[in-house]
């Protein structure tokens, strides 16, 4: 079915540490990726996305990788600092009659000063 | 920011009332979006507009009435609710609509129903 997984739900980190966060998808179909960060209080932001052509993107301290085969992708933040403190959400696009985006349950990250 | 904006940001109801939320957005998009998101639960889709026309109902009971009476207004009208339906409501769009477009989110509405 549609299904998105995400972990971990929580992670804690020093700051200057670096964090990953994995994800995996059910639809072998799935071609887009979109990372979200949502601050508390605040509207879900995207930070990154990647396309099912690339293997790796990168955007300062921020990468996305992703694995079709195996149908995994990872968030990997370096240099944390405490202003990454959030809550990230990933998602993977699902076809069928009309294409739409599924979520995974997020990852509250703080960074510890 | 103001590409997406969602009225009231707070909303206290009582089961029996009616109520709306609104939505409104300024980047010129085809597509809008309602999300429900509840605590420790992934980001729910609940309906999905293109022009004007309503392509997903995610199996959303029917006391959630959505209307979208042009591309940049989207509205949840609530009658009936229960206690669980307490969440906060997002709405979002998109340049088309699917799950290959970046999709840009209000700041919620966050609803309490006792």
């Amino acid at each position: 079915g549609e299904n998105v997984e995400q972990h971990p739900s929580t992670l804690s980190v020093q700051e200057g540490d670096s964090a990953v966060i994995k994800c995996t998808y059910s639809d072998s179909a799935s071609n887009y990726f979109p990372w979200y960060k949502q601050e508390l209080g605040k509207r879900p932001q995207l930070i990154i996305d990647i396309r099912s052509n690339v293997g790796e993107k990168k955007d300062q301290r921020i990468a996305v990788t992703l694995n079709k085969t195996a149908k995994h992708f990872s968030l990997h933040i370096t240099e944390t600092q405490p202003e990454d403190s959030a809550v990230y959400f990933c998602a993977a696009s699902y076809g069928g009659a009309t294409n739409k985006l599924i979520f995974g349950t997020g990852t509250l990250l703080a960074v510890q000063p | 920011e103001t590409g997406v904006t969602q009225t009231p940001r707070h909303l206290v109801m009582g089961m029996t009332n009616k109520k709306s939320l609104k939505c409104e957005q300024h980047l010129g998009h085809n597509a809008m979006y309602w999300y429900k998101q509840s605590a420790k639960k992934p980001l729910e889709l609940m309906f999905v507009y293109s022009l004007e026309e309503r392509v997903e109902n995610n199996s959303v009971p029917s006391r959630f009435s959505p209307e979208c009476p042009n591309s940049s207004h989207l509205f949840l009208h609530l009658h009936t609710l229960q206690p669980e339906d307490s969440a906060l409501y997002l709405c979002a769009s998109s340049p088309i609509a699917g799950g290959t477009d970046t999709q840009y989110f209000g700041p919620g509405t966050r609803l309490t129903v006792l």
